[in-house]
């Protein structure tokens, strides 16, 4: 079975930039669109980055998405970080029969 | 602006069927190329999709729960429908539906998400 890693936490000083991996298991992870969600307590997720690397309007630029079939990961870098940034992260791709696939999300704390 | 409200019990005995049901607002469930999806997150735990519907009425499903699993849609009430039989406490979750862009695409609106606790 296909499954995305994210790391379980990270944490960083506000105004600094963090970098959150997502590795696939199998095969290529550039094979398909990776997908960013930012969950904050008590709330539906909402999209950061969609199709590896495009940002919804309303997203500031300081997210970015990226892919790196060398490592089979995809990466969401957040910089300039702000408290309401804190928040658990999700990405989101498919498995080899289109079926969706989580990874298990990061806590960001940022303090 | 598309809404989704989920709706339906909010507590579930044991070994019973969880039923679920999605009102979309702002919008036709029919229009566009979308499908509809429910995703659920036990508390304090990471996002598990469960499956999706076309308004054709073509369905995908998680295999892990595939064998319990039953959406449907009824485009005139502009609904879609979970139904998760044999349920146990490990069923006990946030459940949210949402829009789905299919294959590739990305889940764009959300409802907010109701609780389902499995418990006699």
């Amino acid at each position: 079975n296909f499954m995305l890693t994210q790391p379980h936490s990270v944490s960083e000083s506000p105004g600094k930039t963090v970098t959150i991996s997502c590795t696939g298991s199998s095969g290529s992870i550039a094979s398909n669109y990776v997908q960013w969600y930012q969950q904050r307590p008590g709330s539906a997720p909402t999209t950061v980055i969609y199709e590896d690397n495009q940002r919804p309007s309303g997203v500031p630029d300081r997210f970015s998405g990226s892919i790196d079939s060398s490592s089979n990961s995809a990466s969401l870098t957040i910089s300039g970080l702000k408290t309401e940034d804190e928040a658990d992260y999700y990405c989101q791709s498919y498995d080899s029969s289109n079926y969706v696939v989580f990874g298990g999300g990061t806590k960001l704390t940022v303090l | 602006q598309v809404q989704l409200q989920e709706s339906g019990p909010g507590l579930v005995k044991p070994s019973q069927t969880l039923s679920l049901t999605c009102t979309v607002s702002g919008g036709s469930i029919s229009s566009g190329s979308y499908y509809w999806s429910w995703i659920r997150q036990p508390a304090g735990k990471g996002l598990e999709w469960i499956g999706r519907i076309y308004t054709s009425g073509s369905t995908n499903y998680n295999p892990s729960l595939k064998s319990r699993v039953t959406i449907s849609v009824d485009t005139s009430k502009n609904q879609f429908s979970l139904k998760l039989s044999s349920v146990t406490a490990a069923d006990t979750a946030v459940y949210y539906c949402a829009r789905d862009g299919g294959p590739g695409g990305i889940f764009d609106y959300w409802g907010q998400g109701t609780l389902v606790t499995v418990s006699s």
